[in-house]
């Protein structure tokens, strides 16, 4: 099975900060990795599909990058609205395991 | 719009079974694979089953195989989920999802549609 890490856990940063969250899989899974946000209470929404493709109405501060085993999630200008969790999620093989989660809150 | 609309959590005692069920409206709800994706209280995110969209292909994470059947009628656009002999473990919010084909190859998809997730407690 494909295991999937996240760095960090969680992080605190102020509202116009960059904030780069990692993930790792555990074998290659080419660029088959999703984002998703998830705040208190909602269903999770896709962010970014296919490592570096912004879904609709995803604000442009969203990018992501990466091949392989190494992906990044990077909010180039924090917004208020940005505070949640981030959830990676491969889809190399049917099994779609997702990442532990990061949780970004206010400094 | 495009919506799905999940029910039939609740309360049930450990080794019991719970069917749940996720209406989709606003979209050919035949021609997209489906997804069941829970989460515990305070936890991460975890695939729990996939479907193809003629429901020839099932999926099923370690964690509920053998006990959760996935399965679908496109005739009423409805996905459903049988769970029997549950445990305190599966105690969480169960989401439906629907499953993008960005690709066009299969299962190199995304989750791009979520219900609001029903409740799931199995408590004695």
């Amino acid at each position: 099975d494909i295991q999937m890490t996240q760095s960090p856990s969680s992080l605190s940063a102020s509202v116009g900060d960059r904030v780069t969250i990692t993930c790792r899989a555990s074998q290659s899974i080419n660029t088959y990795l999703n984002w998703y946000q998830q705040k208190p209470g909602k269903a999770p929404r896709l962010l970014i599909y296919g490592t570096s493709s912004l879904q609709s109405e995803v604000p442009s501060r969203f990018s992501g990058s990466g091949s392989g085993t190494d992906f990044t999630l990077t909010i180039s200008s924090l917004q208020p609205e940005d505070f949640a969790t981030y959830y990676c999620q491969q889809s190399y093989n049917t099994l779609f395991t997702f990442g532990p989660g990061t949780k970004v809150d206010i400094k | 719009q495009v919506q799905l609309v999940e029910s039939g959590g609740g309360v049930v005692q450990p080794g019991r079974s719970l069917r749940l069920s996720c209406a989709a409206s606003g979209f050919p709800f035949s021609t997209y694979a489906m997804q069941w994706v829970r989460q515990a209280s305070g936890k991460g995110l975890e695939w729990v089953a996939l479907i193809s969209d003629d429901g020839s292909i099932k999926s099923y994470a370690d964690s509920v195989k053998g006990r959760f059947t996935i399965s679908r009628d496109s005739s009423k656009n409805t996905l459903y989920l049988q769970m029997n002999s549950l445990r305190v473990e599966d105690t969480a919010v169960y989401y439906c999802a629907r499953d993008w084909g960005y690709s066009g190859s299969w299962p190199h998809d995304a989750f791009d549609i979520w219900g609001q997730g029903t409740m799931v407690s199995v408590s004695s």
